[in-house]
């Protein structure tokens, strides 16, 4: 079992569309856990950062955490083609001087 | 927000030439360097993981002789590709660390191509 689980698609919604994105994970020493945006040919860009479970959100995203289930979310609302990109998911256990743990990334396509 | 300067953006070098690729933390300092390569529509492959004066670490199976990384301030890493074959051509991308847990900052990624 790999330590973190996305379905990395393809995804394709329709413009205005509410979009989900998950992962799961199996190492419960994981507490803090980011979701990365990366277009094409670009490197990875900080979305949304989480500690420990809860929810948090910004603007048209929220990000969920669920520790008891080990499982992550990400919500889009209202997507616009801008969104499309790939999305990855992101943990560590403790400081930044730590590789992230990445999921696969799920691309997203969001059609006008 | 914090900001990485990877550059070249894109590379085309002869088989069996080096090539170095710099990775610069503008506004903050680097206390750790990872550096990444990507396949396509492949997730990221952790290569190595370097603290700013110290010897980088690198996953299995990659050729720390191949693959040089120096980090020898807090704001400058760098990768050297040498003896660079076709099968090396990816993209490489660079993430500096402040020891933030959410201090990771990405480069913008270099395609390197070998020819």
């Amino acid at each position: 079992q790999k330590e973190v689980e996305q379905d990395p698609g393809p995804l394709s919604v329709p413009e205005g569309a509410i979009v989900s994105l998950n992962c799961t994970y199996s190492n419960s020493a994981f507490q803090y856990f980011m979701w990365y945006r990366q277009y094409s040919r670009k490197g990875p860009e900080l979305l949304m950062y989480t500690y420990s479970s809860g929810n948090k959100e910004d603007g048209r995203f929220t990000a969920q955490v669920d520790k008891s289930s080990k499982y992550i979310s990400l919500f889009i609302r209202d997507s616009q083609p801008s969104d499309s990109a790939t999305y990855l998911c992101a943990m560590t256990m403790n400081s930044g001087n730590t590789p992230l743990v990445f999921g696969k990334g799920t691309r997203l396509s969001v059609i006008a | 927000g914090a900001v990485v300067s990877q550059h070249p953006s894109r590379v085309i070098c002869k088989s069996g030439t080096s090539v170095k690729i710099e990775c610069r933390s503008l506004d903050f300092q680097a206390t750790t360097m990872f550096w990444y390569r990507q396949f396509p529509k492949k997730s990221l492959m952790l290569m190595a993981t370097s603290n700013e004066g110290s010897k980088a670490t690198y996953e299995q199976g990659v050729e720390k002789d191949k693959f040089l990384i120096n980090h020898a301030s807090l704001t400058l890493s760098t990768l050297t590709v040498t003896s660079a074959h076709p099968e090396d051509s990816s993209f490489y991308i660079c993430s500096a660390s402040d020891g933030d847990p959410y201090g990771y900052t990405f480069g913008s990624g270099t395609r390197l191509t070998v020819v």
